[in-house]
């Protein structure tokens, strides 16, 4: 398994911006997952984007894949308090059974 | 309706003792797995079974044993704990080990 790494580390935005955050992968992937964490809780699921997608939106959240890059971005629009969360990207390798590794992930804050 | 659920919550222990923690889920997923999230918020798998057989196994020292009883059931059981196993604890579910993963709330131990 190979691990996502997301950048920035940390994100701080007024509500109602827009927050866009990236991930670099290292090797080719069948699909890439986004996940939320919020603080003291378990992940959710939120996109998953195969590779041969380029684009995908889920209500007010769009991510792409740049396969040729090796790099997906997730952008948020309209940002609100509740959006305050770490973001994970977990790229997923073929090749048989292989658990998703994460990385630090990216910790959004959304000032109200 | 908690999709996968894990107990207890929290887990503070003395080192040396030996522990278990239960997750069971309510999805009928063929594949349930382990990850071990740090204080650094790295999010590691650990184990993961599918059709009550171990597929992956990430490098975890043999102290930590998983054992499912049934498709829906995927406990983890720690021998000898020691101070660096204080993490929190996520168990997951995924139909197969291409899709989304669901997370348990997961468990805090703090081994003392």
């Amino acid at each position: 398994s190979q691990q996502g790494e997301e950048d920035p580390q940390a994100l701080s935005i007024q509500e109602g911006e827009n927050a866009t955050m990236n991930c670099s992968y290292k090797t080719s992937i069948n699909n890439l997952q986004w996940y939320r964490q919020n603080s003291g809780r378990g992940l959710v699921h939120l996109i998953l984007i195969r590779s041969n997608e380029r684009e995908k939106h889920s209500g007010r959240l769009r991510v792409t894949l740049d396969t040729s890059k090796k790099s997906s971005s997730l952008l948020i629009t309209a940002s609100r308090a509740a959006d305050t969360a770490s973001y994970f990207c977990a790229p997923r390798s073929g090749g048989g059974a292989d658990g998703l590794t994460f990385g630090k992930g990216t910790h959004l804050i959304i000032q109200p | 309706d908690t999709a996968v659920s894990q107990t207890p919550k929290y887990l503070v222990t003395q080192m040396g003792n030996d522990k278990s923690i239960k997750c069971e889920q309510n999805l009928g997923h063929d594949t349930m797995y382990w990850y071990k999230q740090d204080s650094k918020k790295f999010l590691k798998i650990m184990f993961s079974y599918n059709n009550k057989e171990l597929i992956i196994n990430e490098t975890v020292p043999n102290r930590f044993s998983p054992k499912s009883p049934d498709k829906a059931h995927l406990n983890l059981h720690i021998n000898s704990l020691e101070l660096g196993d204080s993490a929190v604890y996520f168990c997951a579910s995924s139909q197969g080990v291409e899709d989304q993963r669901s997370f348990g709330p997961g468990t805090r131990l703090t081994v003392l």
